[in-house]
């Protein structure tokens, strides 16, 4: 069946760029995303990239996206405190569109 | 501005006792979805309305149902809760142009934390 995994926590430091890495297993997926989400709060997407791309830029985000790998990445660069969040990577169903949800990454963010 | 909206923000209430939550969107999305996400874990999906067709998951209990009065409105009605059903409920909604074809991107609501006494 489908599955999309992350790895669970990442600290980092301020002004640093932080990876955070998925893996996915269905190969007819149309999108990808990156949501996230802080303490309390509901999921905002933060990106997108569709299967026929390999990267996409968006400000201090890079998308990265190995389709032959089915790995997917997102980087922030100089990332600073307020990106302390959790991140979810997310494959598309393609029929009917039910996004399938990692378990998310924990980013920690050190002043 | 266009959004996904949720009330209440938090919810609490008693073992066993009928609750309902609410979800509203100005965004004129034809799918409506509702999730459930416990404490550290990934948001599941518990069922989705496309326009007015219902759309449960397999593995979404029989305690919780949902209704979808209009376009914009969706509520989520969870007949008998228990202590496990205490988690963030999650609504969003998307374009989608048929059953059978991905929709464009999902957008969510903050959110409806619920705790069960």
């Amino acid at each position: 069946g489908e599955d999309v995994e992350q790895s669970l926590f990442l600290s980092v430091r301020e002004g640093d760029s932080s990876v955070i890495n998925c893996t996915y297993t269905d190969s007819s997926s149309t999108y990808l995303y990156w949501y996230k989400q802080e303490p309390g709060a509901g999921l905002q997407l933060l990106t997108y990239i569709f299967s026929n791309m390999d990267m996409k830029q968006d400000q201090r985000l890079t998308v990265l996206l190995n389709k032959k790998d089915k790995h997917l990445s997102l980087r922030i660069a100089d990332t600073q405190t307020g990106d302390s969040a959790i991140y979810f990577c997310a494959e598309k169903d393609n029929q009917g569109g039910k996004l399938i949800f990692g378990q998310g990454t924990e980013l920690s963010v050190k002043p | 501005d266009a959004m996904v909206i949720q009330n209440p923000r938090y919810q609490v209430t008693q073992f066993g006792k009928p609750v309902t939550l609410s979800c509203s969107q100005t965004l004129n999305h034809n799918v409506m979805y509702w999730y459930q996400q416990k404490s550290s874990q990934a948001p599941k999906l518990l069922f989705h309305y496309y326009d007015k067709d219902f759309n449960n998951e397999a593995d979404t209990p029989d305690n919780f149902q949902s209704r979808r009065p209009n376009t914009s409105f969706c509520f989520l009605d969870i007949r008998s809760p228990g202590l496990g059903d205490a988690a963030m409920y999650l609504c969003a909604t998307s374009n989608q142009p048929s059953p059978d074809r991905a929709g464009e991107t999902q957008y969510f609501g903050p959110g409806t934390r619920l705790l069960v006494l």
